[in-house]
């Protein structure tokens, strides 16, 4: 069974560009999360999607942006990209149930320059 | 408002020891504990669970304890080996609004010869 897919693996972008970021997640799993990691910082809840809907929202910013598709693929997408936004974002899939455990990807590392 | 909280930032232990691992929790609805275990640049990686109506989980080599009144989690590493250096999460959830995920700021456990 393949795991959670992050693609890219790494990206650089400039202030003020916009970025969108894949996962895949484990087939039959129709939970998404978006986290961030930056240096110093633990994982920082960004948002949950279930079946294509909104389930949770974490305190980021509105430049931070998500979507779910009906095949449970999902994308993140950063607006006016800042500085501060350089961090490694990472992605887990849940099969759905609450209380369960989640599976993580390998990241995004995005470096804004 | 940091709802789980990991205080120690790092740990040192000697090899064949025993390596043990706190985490505190504030939201009374959290009621599923998670440890991950996380290499630089990579995904968390799930270890052990435990559920509130138990006080311990045990798996090989790594035992969680739960103390529900104090709000209270520990990771048991028995025996402790070189290959455990890493940084160590821990995470909850519950129900309604304490469903997603929430995670502690990570603790740098390291394993000397």
């Amino acid at each position: 069974k393949a795991g959670v897919t992050q693609t890219p693996r790494y990206l650089i972008k400039t202030r003020g560009q916009q970025v969108t970021l894949s996962c895949s997640p484990i087939s039959g799993h129709r939970s998404v999360s978006w986290y961030q990691q930056t240096p110093g910082q633990g994982l920082q809840f960004l948002f949950e999607y279930f079946s294509e809907t909104q389930r949770n929202k974490g305190n980021f910013p509105g430049r931070f942006s998500g979507r779910q598709f009906s095949n449970s693929r999902s994308e993140m997408n950063v607006s006016t990209l800042e500085l501060g936004d350089s961090a490694l974002y990472l992605c887990a899939s849940r099969a759905g149930s609450l209380n369960t455990e989640a599976f993580f990807g390998q990241g995004t590392r995005l470096t804004v320059v | 408002d940091q709802q789980v909280k990991q205080n120690s930032p790092s740990l040192s232990v000697q090899e064949g020891r025993i390596s043990i691992l706190n985490c505190d929790y504030t939201n009374s609805m959290f009621d599923y504990f998670l440890w991950y275990k996380k290499y630089p640049a990579e995904g968390p990686t799930f270890l052990i669970s435990i559920s509130s109506i138990k006080d311990k989980n045990e798996d090989g080599r790594f035992t969680v304890f739960l103390n529900k009144s104090a709000k209270h989690l520990s990771l048991h590493i028995v025996p402790s080996q070189p290959g455990d250096s890493a940084v160590y999460f821990c995470a909850a959830s519950g129900r309604g609004t304490a469903s997603k995920l929430t995670f502690g700021t990570g603790t740098r456990l390291q394993v000397t010869l």
